[in-house]
């Protein structure tokens, strides 16, 4: 099983700030990875997929990287509706797995 | 519209018996496999199993082979979720997602949630 690890845990970040969100697959996952945002008492919704393909209406402040093992997802300049909970997903081996998640606060 | 349409809460006492639901609509529905994710209160989101409404293959995740059953009744566009025997972890909510077309990947439709409580 393919082992996801998030970090950090949680960030604290100010509106207008970046934030960069980090996910390590414990063995490669090639670009089969997505990212999702949860906000409480919501639904998850996809972000990203492919590593880097942003999912139909998510807007351009959000950017996914990276291939193998080490995966980034940044947002360029944080919202106040982005304040939430982030999980990354791997889809490249069964069965597929998610990370721990990285909760996005208000500083 | 893609809209995929959980079942209501439950509540139910350990060792009973559940079905769930989520029905499709806006979408060929036999021809995108359905998964189903659970959320532990205040935890993350795990993965537990998918099937293909058209033929029914379905795959589990090893932790949750033989502690739940994954079924599908394509001519009424839903997928199920049951338990034989409910325990008090089985407590969460649970969502059924929808994968894009070429496999079960990713979920790009998510169902609103059904929330079960186990509680004797």
């Amino acid at each position: 099983e393919r082992v996801m690890t998030q970090s950090p845990v949680a960030l604290s970040v100010s509106p207008g700030e970046r934030a960069t969100l980090s996910c390590r697959a414990s063995q490669s996952v090639s670009t089969n990875l997505a990212w999702y945002q949860q906000k409480p008492g919501q639904v998850p919704r996809l972000l990203i997929y492919g590593a880097s393909t942003r999912a139909t209406g998510i807007p351009a402040r959000f950017s996914g990287s990276g291939s193998g093992t080490d995966f980034t997802l940044t947002i360029s300049s944080l919202q106040s509706e982005d304040f939430a909970i982030y999980y990354c997903q791997q889809y490249n081996n069964w069965p597929r797995t998610f990370g721990q998640g990285t909760k996005v606060e208000i500083k | 519209e893609v809209q995929l349409v959980q079942s209501g809460a439950e509540v139910k006492k350990p060792g009973e018996s559940l079905k769930i639901s989520c029905q499709g609509s806006g979408y060929n529905f036999a021809t995108y496999w359905i998964g189903w994710v659970r959320q532990m209160p205040g935890k993350g989101l795990e993965w537990m199993g998918v099937i293909y409404p058209d033929d029914s293959d379905t795959r589990y995740s090893p932790s949750f082979q033989g502690q739940v059953t994954i079924s599908v009744d394509k001519s009424i566009n839903t997928a199920y979720l049951q338990w034989s025997s409910l325990k008090a972890s089985d407590a969460a909510i649970y969502y059924c997602v929808r994968h894009p077309q070429g496999g079960f990947s990713y979920g790009d439709y998510w169902g609103q949630g059904t929330l079960i409580t186990v509680s004797s």
